[in-house]
C-alpha cells in the first residue's frame, strides 16, 4: 500500500500519561499535515510541514502537543499528559504542494 | 478565521434521485473548495475539488458548483447509487494547506 499509514491504529491511555502517534506520507510529498475529527465533526486542522519545517500551528495545538519531522519523510505527534478531551481520531494527511491532501487511516486516541 | 457551514446534516434519498449538499463560506480571499467523502471507518477521501476561478467542474455523476458572490458552493450527485451512502465533508482554503471543513453530511441511499 502505498498510501498515508499512521501507527497505532489505536491507542488507549489514562490521563495524565502521554502518548506518540506516527505518519508515514507518501513518498515524495512534501507536505504533511495533522488534523483531529472527533465524533459529528469534521477533521480540525492542527499543524503542517513543508518538508521538515513546521510552518503553521492552530491555536487548537496547545502547549502539550508537539510535532516534528526531523528528516522531512515520517512525522510524529506527541501529546503530553493527555486529558480525557483529547479522545478524537488523530489524522495525517500528505500532499506535493498545494495539490489533493490523502488522508491516512488515522489513530484514534481514547484517554481514559 | 475561516468558517465553513453545511447543509443539510442528513439526507436521504433513494436510489436513483439526485442529492445536493450546499455549503457556505465567510472568507472571501478562499481559493480552494475540495469535497471528501468518508465511509465509516474510514479514512476521508477527495471525491472532486474546484478553485475560485472555476464556477463548475463535473465528473462523471458527481458535480460541484462554486458561487464566489454569495460564498457559497454545492456537490450535486446524480443518479444515486447505495454505494454513495456515506458522510461527505465540505471544505475551503486561503492558504493552500489548512483545509477548514464543515460539519458532514450522511447520505444515505435506499434501494
Amino acid at each position: 500500500d502505498t498510501g498515508v499509514s499512521q501507527d497505532p491504529r489505536h491507542k488507549i491511555t489514562k490521563r495524565g500519561q502521554n502518548v506518540t502517534f506516527r505518519c508515514d506520507p507518501i513518498s515524495e510529498h512534501n507536505r504533511l499535515y495533522w488534523y483531529r475529527q472527533t465524533l459529528g465533526q469534521g477533521p480540525e486542522f492542527l499543524t503542517y510541514f513543508q518538508n521538515e519545517a513546521q510552518l503553521e500551528k492552530s491555536r487548537l495545538l496547545s502547549d502539550r502537543f508537539s510535532a516534528e519531522r526531523p528528516k522531512g519523510s515520517f512525522s510524529t505527534l506527541e501529546i503530553q499528559r493527555t486529558e480525557q478531551g483529547d479522545s478524537a481520531m488523530y489524522l495525517c494527511a500528505s500532499s506535493l504542494g498545494g495539490s489533493e491532501q490523502f488522508f491516512g487511516p488515522g489513530t484514534r486516541l481514547t484517554v481514559l | 478565521g475561516e468558517n465553513v457551514e453545511q447543509h443539510p446534516s442528513t439526507l436521504s434519498v433513494q436510489e436513483g434521485d439526485s442529492a445536493v449538499i450546499k455549503c457556505t463560506y465567510s472568507d472571501s480571499a478562499s481559493n480552494y473548495f475540495p469535497w471528501y467523502k468518508q465511509e465509516l471507518g474510514k479514512r476521508p477521501q477527495l471525491i472532486i475539488d474546484i478553485r475560485s476561478n472555476v464556477g463548475e467542474k463535473k465528473d462523471q455523476r458527481i458535480a460541484v458548483t462554486l458561487n464566489k458572490t454569495a460564498k457559497h458552493f454545492s456537490l450535486h450527485i446524480t443518479e444515486t447509487q447505495p454505494e454513495d451512502s456515506a458522510v461527505y465533508f465540505c471544505a475551503a482554503t486561503n492558504s493552500g494547506y489548512a483545509l477548514n471543513f464543515g460539519k458532514g453530511t450522511s447520505l444515505l441511499v435506499t434501494p
